[in-house]
């Protein structure tokens, strides 16, 4: 039973444009919920990340959104540069269930220069 | 300030042989992850520890496959007589297990069964 989806497997976008990747959950007792980025052969790497207590989170180029009611959350990657072409995963947990994370099956990002 | 540190990076194994994969946590970290990516497919989780102790391993295939994680020593994930659907990136991460942190991966181990 899949509780994190990714429904995209690929996505292809132009340089210096935006990149939304998109993930959804099924279980409401998620409260952290994480992005991963995964180059070929690399073990994947942390992101960004955002608590159930907001709906929105910066760093950088990178900001995450979450909709608790719509159970979605996304990824958006302003401008796209050619370095972040990689296989994007999200990722939730739950406080109470002892801190596991449970993982979507990745969306293929390629940014075209 | 090492990360998570798996080894070995590659490993070959004829069907019937055990395979043991090493992960040791980043300093500080305490909760051990063990996942399994097939060619094509995401990351399936299949254990979780913390020192001593499973905490769920409901990812884990009920035969041939074990893990552990001792109060000293890296977090070992024991795969024996490994079939060729064994063949499989496995990937390690590490956190703290406080509320609301992240968990850090390593390089992952890719292991061809032939």
């Amino acid at each position: 039973d899949q509780q994190v989806k990714q429904n995209s497997p690929s996505l292809s976008v132009q340089e210096g444009r935006i990149s939304i990747l998109n993930c959804d959950y099924t279980n409401s007792m998620f409260d952290y919920f994480l992005w991963y980025k995964k180059y070929p052969a690399e073990g994947p790497t942390f992101l960004i990340s955002i608590s159930s207590i907001k709906d929105k989170n910066e760093d950088g180029r990178f900001t995450v959104f979450l909709n608790k009611s719509a159970k979605h959350l996304s990824l958006h990657i302003v401008p796209s540069q050619p370095g972040d072409s990689a296989v994007y995963f999200c990722a939730a947990s739950a406080t109470g269930t002892g801190n596991q994370f449970y993982f979507g099956t990745g969306t293929s990002l390629t940014v075209i220069p | 300030n090492a990360g998570v540190m798996q080894n070995p990076r590659h490993l070959v194994r004829r069907r019937g042989q055990e395979a043991r994969l090493r992960c040791s946590p980043m300093k500080g970290h305490s909760h051990v992850y063990w996942y399994r990516q097939l060619p094509e497919e995401g990351l399936k989780f299949m254990v979780y520890l913390q020192k001593e102790n499973i905490i769920d391993e409901s990812g884990m295939p009920k035969e041939r496959f074990s893990a552990e994680f001792p109060k000293e020593g890296p977090s070992i994930l024991r795969i024996q007589q490994v079939v060729r659907g064994d063949s499989a990136a496995y990937f390690c991460a590490s956190s703290r297990g406080i509320m609301n942190t992240e968990a850090f991966f390593g390089q992952g181990t890719r292991l061809t069964v032939v």
